[in-house]
């Protein structure tokens, strides 16, 4: 079955230090990928999708930057955080006609 | 743009009664897939029930069943003997049918869902 690890769980970084999350597929092959943020007791932000390798787009503007440099290799970075940067990321997958499928996310604290 | 709504931000129920959550979700789509998920407590999402658009049966997984209503474009899912660990987010969400290299999943805004005892 598809699995995504993502890593690390929990991370404190302080105010403009750089960010580097990633997350890795298994199972599948050409998967489209997501990050996602989630505040707390919050929906789901989709912040960025990929169809394939250095294929990404942006759903709102932001800090944050995204790259594909492998198949099932998916990165979220900034150059440097703001506190605003603070919350739950989600990486997800997803095969045609199949139902997206989700890391454990990461719980990122801004300080 | 499809949109996904989901009208009660918390919700409560008896342990061993039964619940159920509202989604509408709007699209000029007629193929499309729509789903259920759960975010417990340590946050990871768990698929919960998944409704083809073409299939006029609604599905269900065991003590969970939806009420799928095309026309009215309404998704809505029913807790039954309702459980201390059924307690968290509850998502909805819409995914077109369509044979494209890409179909984002959008999620509606969650339903809280406590759990009395």
């Amino acid at each position: 079955s598809q699995t995504i690890h993502q890593w690390p769980a929990t991370l404190v970084q302080p105010v403009g230090s750089p960010l580097s999350l990633e997350c890795t597929v298994e199972g599948t092959s050409n998967p489209n990928l997501y990050w996602y943020r989630q505040a707390a007791g919050r929906g789901l932000q989709l912040l960025f999708y990929s169809v394939g390798i250095g294929q990404i787009s942006s759903e709102v503007p932001q800090n944050l930057s995204a790259s594909r440099p492998q198949d099932r290799q998916f990165i979220l970075s900034s150059k440097k955080l703001l506190l605003s940067d603070s919350g739950f990321y989600l990486c997800a997958g997803q095969r045609a006609h199949t139902e997206a499928f989700f890391g454990q996310g990461t719980r990122l604290t801004v300080v | 743009a499809q949109t996904v709504t989901q009208s009660q931000p918390e919700m409560s129920v008896q342990e061993a009664e039964t619940v159920t959550l509202s989604c509408t979700y709007d699209t000029s789509e007629s193929d499309y897939y729509l789903f259920w998920y759960k975010q417990p407590p340590s946050r990871q999402m768990i698929l919960v029930i998944r409704q083809e658009a073409y299939k006029q049966q609604n599905a269900t997984e065991n003590r969970f069943s939806v009420n799928f209503q095309k026309a009215a474009k309404s998704f809505s899912l029913k807790i039954s003997d309702s459980q201390l660990g059924d307690a968290a987010m509850y998502f909805c969400a819409y995914r077109s049918a369509r044979r494209t290299s890409y179909d984002k999943v959008i999620f509606g805004p969650g339903t809280s869902l406590s759990v009395i005892p």
